[in-house]
């Protein structure tokens, strides 16, 4: 079957600009999990959603960051009012349930540059 | 901070050879996976291990923990140029909720 799949693969804008980011992750996998990564670095947690328990959005850096998940299926992540500081590769993974014992599928990313 | 944190930032190596990749963290964990990430590209799930685990092979794969030194280290055996990405381990934790990798380490592996 089809794995993680994100879009737009790349994406260039404007400071101050809205973007967002689409996840369709596999199918069956109930969590679902959104990173940012900047360049030479690790991965940093944003926010994840299981089944349909509130979302866990510790990682959102401000409130300029928001993300939705309709039941199982997509997941869409909105940067509002883009700043510089936004340019990174933003990975969304899933996995079957949510656990630590649980591999990540991850998709290839969006890589997100803020002009 | 990172909870896991990988050594060396990076490694170059001549295909044949072992690569040996650590990493440390700070507080109890539960398990610790090991994945792979090629250049572009997103993250691949290598191995996990528990932290009731010493030892997992997989392949020419080899994890080892050390709950006791709050450290894990990733073998490769007789590397293949092919084994050329960056590796990064994720630590989770029951309290956390989440996992949290660290910014690993780039293997280069020559032909």
């Amino acid at each position: 079957g089809a794995g993680v799949s994100q879009s737009p693969s790349n994406k260039v804008t404007e400071k101050g600009k809205d973007v967002e980011l689409r996840c369709d992750p596999i199918s069956g996998h109930t969590a679902l999990y959104w990173y940012r990564q900047r360049l030479g670095q690790g991965l940093e947690f944003l926010i994840y959603f299981q089944g349909n328990s509130a979302p866990d959005k510790s990682g959102l850096p401000s409130d300029r960051f928001s993300a939705e998940r309709t039941g199982e299926s997509v997941s869409t992540l909105t940067i509002q009012r883009t700043q510089q500081e936004d340019s990174a590769v933003y990975l969304c993974a899933s996995s079957l349930e949510w656990g630590g014992d649980q591999p990540q599928h991850f998709g290839d990313g969006t890589r997100l540059s803020i002009l | 901070s990172q909870q896991g944190e990988e050594d060396p930032q990076a490694l170059s190596i001549q295909e044949g050879e072992n690569a040996t990749m650590n990493c440390s963290y700070k507080t109890s964990i539960n398990n610790l996976q090991w994945y792979r990430q090629n250049s572009g590209r997103g993250l691949v799930h290598l191995i996990l291990i528990r932290s009731n685990e010493r030892e997992k092979h997989s392949g020419r794969l080899r994890v080892t923990l050390d709950t006791s030194k709050k450290s894990s280290s990733l073998l490769i055996t007789a590397s293949r140029a092919a084994d050329t990405a960056s590796y990064f381990c994720a630590t989770w934790y029951t309290n956390a909720g989440k996992s949290t990798f660290g910014d690993g380490t780039t293997l280069t592996v020559k032909p």
